[in-house]
Parts: structure tokens; sequence; C-alpha cells
């Protein structure tokens, strides 16, 4: 089954800073992949996702890209500000199926 | 945008004792919802997944007479945490989704349960 790696499992930047967490796929089938914020004591919200059929999507001060052949894809987060400190999970899944999360990333902004 | 609601936000209760979680979609209609179990500073385990009108699919591992999900209507899905534990304490999330209809309705959770177990 699908495996899902992210790293780091802890991401301290300075405010203005820019901050990038990468994941690891193993099923290659998987072609959709979602960006999750999480703050204390909230269910995760979804952020930004991209699907396999693109290498890269941006949002604001938010961008994902994609590697396929490697497996890999990365959250960016440019201008960061304190509100963005949180728990960041990646995730992948073939078409409509279940989501398989990455172990998550403590983002921590310091003013 | 897709709403997803979760009640309660959180609930105590005795050793022992039953404890019933609802997840409502408010503004679609979810064919498929799942249940997921998170503890402290990890991540979201996938324990089941609920499809309206059909019994549900455990993860491995997942007690399924521990968890009972009932997936009745396509807003409505609940999650009974029988004779519970102090084992079963943590947060419970649930995501609702239909299939075929993209995935920023697809996946869209609700804002948790912490379940604590005395």
């Amino acid at each position: 089954g699908e495996n899902v790696e992210q790293h780091p499992s802890t991401l301290s930047v300075q405010e203005g800073d820019s901050a990038v967490i990468k994941c690891t796929y193993s099923d290659s089938a998987s072609n959709y992949f979602p960006w999750y914020k999480q703050e204390l004591g909230k269910g995760p919200q979804l952020i930004i996702d991209i699907r396999s059929n693109v290498g890269e999507k941006k949002d604001q001060r938010i961008a994902v890209t994609l590697n396929k052949t490697a497996k890999h894809f990365s959250l960016h987060i440019t201008e960061t500000q304190p509100e963005d400190s949180a728990v960041y999970f990646c995730a992948a899944s073939k078409d409509t199926d279940k989501l398989i999360f990455g172990t998550g990333t403590r983002l921590q902004v310091f003013p | 945008g897709a709403v997803v609601s979760q009640h309660p936000s959180w609930v105590i209760c005795k050793s022992g004792t039953s404890v019933k979680i609802e997840c409502r979609s408010l503004d679609f209609q979810a064919t498929t919802m799942f249940w997921y179990r998170q503890f402290p500073k990890q991540s979201l385990m996938l324990m089941a997944t609920s499809n309206e009108g059909s019994k549900a699919t455990y993860e491995q591992g997942v007690e399924k007479d521990k968890f009972l999900i009932n997936h009745a209507s396509l807003t409505l899905s609940t999650l009974t945490v029988t004779s519970a534990h102090p084992e079963d304490s943590s947060f419970y999330i649930c995501s609702a989704g239909a299939p075929g209809t993209g995935p920023a309705v697809g996946y869209t959770f609700g804002s948790g349960t912490r379940l604590t177990v005395v």
C-alpha cells in the first residue's frame, strides 16, 4: 500500500523567511496530493492541493511542486507570518480513494 | 464551500459507557465519510470508511464492535465508541465527501472531537 514520508518533523523560521516541507510517496499510481494545516484542537484544513498532471501550483504565498518521476512533492510558504504557525500534513491518494497522511511538520514562525 | 460539522467538540465520559460522535455535511450530500483517530503530536490514522446505506469498511486493527459506524443518510454519519476505556481517549475527526465531485469536496474535515475517558 501507499506510504507517505514527511520531513522535517519540526521547522522554525523567522517571520518573513520561507519554509519548505517535503514529502515522498511510494505508490506511483497516486494522483492527488493535498496539503493540510491543522491548528491546535482543530480539524485539518485544506490549504492547497495538486494533481499528478500538474507540476506546480501556486496560491498567493503558498505553492506546491510535484515531481512524479522522483515521487516527491513539496510545500513552499513564502513571507511567513506568525499565524502560519501550525502543524502541516501532506497526503496522497488515488482518485477519490482514502487519503494516506504524512507524519506532520510542526512549523513555528517567530516574530 | 463544503462544510462538515462535527459534534460534540469535546466529551468526557466514565469508563464503561458509550459515546456517540456525529458528523454532518451541511451543504452537500456525502456518499462517503471517513473516520480518523489522532493521538497527541501524531498523524491522522484512518479508522474506517463508511458509505451511505452500507456497512463501514474498517482498517486493519480497528475493532468493529468497539467503534460502531452508522451512515444512514447522505448528510449524517455517527461513530459510537462502545464501552469506552481510558485508552480510547483521543482526538476523533471525520471527513466527508462525494466521490467524483472533486477533492475540495471529497476531503472536507470536521473540527474534531476530543474524547477523554476517565
